[in-house]
This record gives structure tokens, C-alpha cells and sequence, in this order.
């Protein structure tokens, strides 16, 4: 089993609040991510991380920034929640050698309002 | 840029069926991974494919990594409740960030008993 936590599952927020979504993993991996997936739909990659104090934007442009200080957390921030945020968003790591293999955790379920 | 194709979208099978699902690119990977997406939750990883022409098994599943090296199948035996779900196939470049592992849309899963 997966070593990576998500909190909280699940957010139901007003428009205008800051929201962290926070992602450990207990694994070591140097490699993070946050994906972002509407309901039975494509992951889009919106940050990633190959270790302490690096961090990339993915290939979908997102308003959320994230960080990186210690290896095991990668928390995604949004300083101004809107509607259009609401989504399920995905966190996982992987380890050097293995591109492309990667854990998930359970995901954090926001909702805007 | 590039982009998978993952077919079918969605499939209904009754308990016991064989199931194939296949996903192809008009570019090369030189890594093809299966990720089963369960409801509610975070994908995991199926099989990891890194070799051209590779079949491997897990169980009742088995994947091919394809000679052309632009696709992939993915075939599960004797399906069972427990098979629903959304699979994921996903290509990998090496050289590259991490913006390179590139999903499929999906295929839907959804077993009768």
C-alpha cells in the first residue's frame, strides 16, 4: 500500500477563501505532483516538484501555487477560491528510477461555492 | 503536443467476459503504464511496460507494449465486480520533466453480475 496522504477529501468553500490542500508522502520519493481531474475524466498536471525548494508548472495552467520546504509535503495553496476551482485534486510521488510509476493518494474533493 | 488516444470510452460487460482496451499515439514512449482508477479514489498502478514488443501479466491482466512503440493494449481475463472502474493507460519519455508522462482519457469500466 501507498504511503501518501491527502487532507481534507473533502472542501465545501464560499468564493473568495484560501484553501491549502495539503499531500505527505512517508515514502522518500523526491518526485511530486498535483493533478487535476474533473469527475470520470483526463488528469491534467498543474505543479510538480523534484525535490526540496524545486517546483514546475504541469502542462495545464492552473491559479494554485504550491511549495516545497521538506521533502515528504508538497501542499497546494489557492489564495482566492472561485467556482471555476472546483474539481478533485490528486497528489502523488514517485521514486528516481521509477519514471513514470506513480502513487496516488485519494484525492482532495473541492467545491466552491 | 502529444496525446494518447484510449479507446474504448466506456464498456459494459457481463461477469466473466474478457475485456481489451487499447491506446495508441502518434508518437513513440519509451515507457507505457496501466492505472486503474477506483470510485472516489486516487489511480493505481497496473503494469509498467519498458520494452518493445514486452507482454507482461498480473493476474488476470496483461499488457503489451507495442513494437512500433506508439501503443498499448491492456486485457483482463474472466472479469469480476471488482474490475469497475476507470483504467488509464499513460506514455513516459525519458530526458525529459515530468510534463512528459502524458494520460489517456480513460476507459470506463462497468461490470454486470
Amino acid at each position: 500500500e501507498a504511503d501518501i496522504y491527502q487532507t481534507p477529501r473533502y472542501l465545501v468553500i464560499g468564493t473568495g477563501k484560501k484553501i491549502t490542500l495539503e499531500c505527505s508522502q512517508t515514502m522518500g520519493h523526491d518526485k511530486m505532483y498535483w493533478y487535476q481531474q474533473d469527475p470520470g475524466m483526463e488528469l491534467h498536471l498543474i505543479h510538480y516538484s523534484y525535490g526540496v525548494n524545486s517546483t514546475e508548472k504541469g502542462d495545464l495552467s492552473s491559479e494554485s501555487t504550491v511549495s516545497r520546504i521538506r521533502t515528504e509535503h508538497f501542499p497546494l495553496t489557492l489564495e482566492s477560491a472561485r467556482p471555476s476551482h472546483t474539481s478533485q485534486y490528486l497528489c502523488a510521488s514517485s521514486a528516481g528510477q521509477g519514471i513514470g510509476e506513480l502513487f496516488f493518494g485519494e484525492g482532495s474533493r473541492l467545491t466552491v461555492l | 503536443g502529444q496525446q494518447l488516444n484510449q479507446s474504448p470510452q466506456s464498456m459494459f460487460i457481463q461477469e466473466g467476459e474478457d475485456v481489451s482496451m487499447n491506446c495508441t499515439s502518434s508518437s513513440i514512449f519509451n515507457t507505457w503504464l496501466w492505472y486503474k482508477q477506483d470510485p472516489g479514489e486516487g489511480p493505481v498502478l497496473l503494469i509498467a511496460l519498458y520494452k518493445a514488443g514486452e507482454l507482461t501479466s498480473n493476474g488476470r491482466l496483461t499488457a503489451q507494449f507495442g513494437i512500433t512503440r506508439k501503443d498499448s493494449f491492456l486485457n483482463i481475463s474472466a472479469s469480476i465486480p471488482s474490475d469497475v472502474g476507470i483504467y488509464f493507460c499513460a506514455g513516459f519519455n525519458y530526458g525529459g520533466s515530468q510534463g512528459n508522462l502524458i494520460f489517456g482519457k480513460g476507459t470506463k469500466l462497468s461490470v454486470k453480475p
